[in-house]
C-alpha cells in the first residue's frame, strides 16, 4: 500500500534553515506530483508547494515563495522541502501528500504522511 | 485570492444528515474536493471532483457542487464521523491550491 513518512522536523531559530524528507513507498513515485501542506497547531490546512513528476513543474503558495524550495529525487523515492529564513509563524506540522497524476494542477491529496513538526524558535 | 468560507461548526444527532457548504466565487465551475481530519490525525481524502468517493469511503459521504455553493452530505451520521472536515480547490488563475476554513462537526 501506498506509504508516506516525513522526517526533518525540529526546534529552530528564526531566520535558520531546515530540510524536511517524505521518503515513498508502494507506488511508482516518479509518475506522480507530490505536495507539501501544512497545519499551525490549532489551524486549519494551508497548501504549501507541489511538484510534478518530473520535477520540471513547481508551484508555490505566497507565503512561501522565495523562501522554500520543493524538490524531489525520483531515484531515492523522496520529496523535500527546502525552507530558508523561516519565521515564527512557519511553526506547523508539515504533512506531504500524493497527488492522483503526474501534474501539480486540478489535484486532491491522496494518501498523506502523518506528519512533522517544525517549530521555530528562539 | 480565491476564498473558500465554511460554518465553523456543524452538530448533528446520530442518524440524522450533516450538511457542510463551502462557499466560493462561482465554485461550480471548479472541482471540489473534501477530507476529514480527526484529532492528531493526517487528512482523509472522502471526496473528491465534487461527488466521487475514494475507495474505502463509505456512500454515506457525499458531495455536490453548484453556483456558489459546494456541500458535504454526510447521511446517518455516526459517532465516528465527529471531526474537521475541509473543501479544497485549485485557483488556476493564480497557480495554487487553496483550503476551506474548516468545519467542527460535533455528533450530540
Amino acid at each position: 500500500q501506498v506509504q508516506l513518512v516525513e522526517s526533518g522536523g525540529g526546534v529552530v531559530q528564526p531566520g535558520r534553515s531546515l530540510r524536511l524528507s517524505c521518503a515513498a513507498s508502494g507506488f511508482t513515485f516518479s509518475s506522480f506530483g507530490m505536495h507539501w501542506v501544512r497545519q499551525a497547531p490549532g489551524k486549519g490546512l494551508e497548501w504549501v508547494a507541489v511538484i510534478s513528476y518530473d520535477g520540471i513543474m513547481k508551484y508555490y503558495a505566497d507565503s512561501v515563495k522565495g523562501r522554500f524550495t520543493i524538490s524531489r529525487d525520483n531515484s531515492k523515492n523522496t520529496l523535500y522541502l527546502q525552507m530558508n529564513s523561516l519565521r515564527a509563524e512557519d511553526t506547523a506540522v508539515y504533512f506531504c501528500a500524493k497527488a492522483p497524476h503526474s501534474s501539480g494542477e486540478h489535484n486532491w491529496f491522496d494518501p498523506w504522511g502523518q506528519g512533522t513538526l517544525v517549530t521555530v524558535s528562539s | 485570492s480565491y476564498v473558500l468560507t465554511q460554518p465553523p461548526s456543524v452538530s448533528v444527532a446520530p442518524g440524522q444528515t450533516a450538511r457542510i457548504t463551502c462557499g466560493g466565487n462561482n465554485i461550480g465551475s471548479k472541482s471540489v474536493h473534501w477530507y476529514q481530519q480527526k484529532p492528531g490525525q493526517a487528512p482523509v481524502l472522502v471526496v473528491y471532483d465534487d461527488s466521487d468517493r475514494p475507495s474505502g469511503i463509505p456512500e454515506r459521504f457525499s458531495g455536490s457542487n453548484s453556483g456558489n455553493t459546494a456541500t458535504l452530505t454526510i447521511s446517518r451520521v455516526e459517532a465516528g464521523d465527529e471531526a474537521d472536515y475541509y473543501c479544497q480547490v485549485w485557483d488556476s488563475s493564480r497557480d495554487l491550491h487553496v483550503f476551506g476554513t474548516g468545519t467542527k462537526v460535533t455528533v450530540l
